[in-house]
């Protein structure tokens, strides 16, 4: 049963740019979050999305979005880059969410440089 | 909301030593509780967590955690700690009242276990 996969798994923008990035959860799952990984504010949760609608949301600003397709696949944008949003981004995804004793599984994320 | 305080930023340990990583927590609401193993340049991985029931939980690679309500803490423990097992440790936990996979995670604690 093949995991969570995060593509790409290395990237570099420059500043102002955009991104987006991907993530295919595990088959059956429908609930899929992404997490922010830095040295300094360590692992902050981003949003979740279940079955295509976002459930929860975390504290980012207005320029981090996603969205969740039809098939559970899941992409994150994030729009004029700032070199704080230098980042490992991890996504992860479970059945229905913990609630339900679900165990959520995280991917190996994708690097994002900004320079 | 929660918050999640892991007190050691870094445990070195000898080869076949016990070891404790330290987890406390706060929270308003009744909380689930997970330990996350983090290799370099890896994703998250489930060590083990607590939903309900016995208060002493048993996961991967023979670990165990300990959850203390009154204490509010759920420390980690290995009676015996292999070279493999060096890796960043995380406590978190997730909102028993709300749906959803958001997970509050703890700043980390590097395990280095040295020959």
């Amino acid at each position: 049963k093949a995991g969570v996969t995060q593509t790409p798994r290395y990237l570099i923008k420059t500043r102002g740019q955009q991104v987006t990035l991907s993530c295919s959860p595990i088959s059956g799952h429908r609930s899929v979050s992404w997490y922010q990984q830095t040295p300094g504010q360590g692992l902050q949760f981003l949003f979740e999305y279940f079955s295509e609608t976002q459930r929860n949301k975390g504290n980012f600003p207005g320029r981090f979005s996603g969205r969740q397709f039809s098939n559970s696949r899941s992409e994150m944008n994030v729009s004029t880059l700032e070199l704080g949003d230098s980042a490992l981004y991890l996504c992860a995804s479970s059945l229905a969410g913990v609630r339900s004793g679900n165990t959520i599984y995280f991917g190996e994320g994708s690097w994002l440089t900004v320079v | 909301a929660q918050s999640v305080t892991q007190l050691d930023s870094q445990v070195p340990v000898f080869e076949e030593a016990p070891v404790e990583l330290r987890c406390n927590y706060s929270s308003s609401v009744s909380v689930y509780l997970f330990w996350y193993v983090q290799y370099p340049n890896q994703g998250l991985q489930l060590l083990l967590k607590y939903l309900s029931g016995s208060t002493l939980v048993k996961g991967i690679n023979g670990f165990e955690a300990e959850f203390n309500k009154s204490q509010t803490s759920f420390h980690l423990r290995k009676p015996s700690v292999h070279i493999s097992d060096t890796a960043e440790y995380f406590c978190a936990v997730s909102d028993r009242e709300t749906s959803g996979s958001r997970l509050t995670f703890g700043e980390g604690t590097q395990l280095t276990v040295n020959p």
